[in-house]
């Protein structure tokens, strides 16, 4: 079985700072990870995916992430915060035989003008 | 066109009735889910269908039913509401032999009921 856990429900910056949400896995297969952002009112939307070619992986919007295994880890940063970055982001993983994709809990990121 | 459509976006409804939600996707994806998100923006799997074939069923209420007539096509019924079902519902569909690919999801469906 897969877990994910998100570390901070909430996350606030200024505009122009760092992002950093963390998120770590539990795997006992090989995980393939994915970091997701809701706008508020919309659907999910795919922000980016590790699935083992490299450990730095880049998203849209000027997002990445890093794999680390002997962390577990798979945190997400963007070096320069934009107001429009403002939402809830979620990291999700899924391996093995299952195909189910199991989220966690979300952090709320906002940005301060 | 969009890739993954859910119909109604809204609906409120009273407890006790019955209303189903229903879900398209273009993509040619053979494996559709519905997602549970909860007040608490939690999201957990209901169900999935590979080409019309349940493969996951977690444990959910036996009044929710789902329904697949084609691998493009999951609807979701829910009979005898309660005010516990209020949430909103998406549907999302991937490639069942690709795993890199991750999910695409529908806007969703905020059901609330009164």
């Amino acid at each position: 079985a897969q877990s994910v856990t998100q570390l901070g429900s909430h996350v606030s910056v200024s505009e122009g700072a760092l992002v950093l949400l963390r998120c770590n896995y539990s795997s006992s297969v090989p995980p393939y990870l994915f970091w997701y952002v809701q706008y508020p009112n919309q659907g999910l939307q795919l922000l980016l995916k590790y699935t083992s070619a490299a450990t730095l992986v880049k998203g849209i919007n000027g997002f990445e992430a890093e794999f680390k295994k002997s962390e577990t880890s798979f945190h997400l940063t963007k070096p320069s915060a934009h107001m429009s970055d403002a939402a809830e982001y979620f990291c999700a993983v899924t391996g093995g035989s299952n195909y189910k994709l199991t989220f966690g809990k979300g952090t709320l990121l906002t940005v301060n003008p | 066109d969009t890739a993954v459509s859910q119909t109604p976006k809204y609906l409120v409804t009273q407890m006790g009735n019955d209303k189903s939600i229903k879900c398209e996707q273009n993509l040619g994806h053979d494996t559709m889910y519905w997602y549970k998100q909860d007040s608490k923006k939690f999201l957990k799997i209901m169900f999935s269908y590979n080409n019309k074939e349940l493969i996951i069923n977690e444990t959910v209420p036996n009044r929710f039913s789902p329904k697949s007539p084609d691998k493009a096509h999951l609807n979701l019924h829910i009979n005898s509401l309660e005010l516990g079902d209020s949430a909103v519902y998406f549907c999302a569909s991937s490639p069942l032999t690709d795993r890199n690919y991750g999910y695409t999801f529908g806007s969703g469906t905020r059901l609330t009921v009164v």
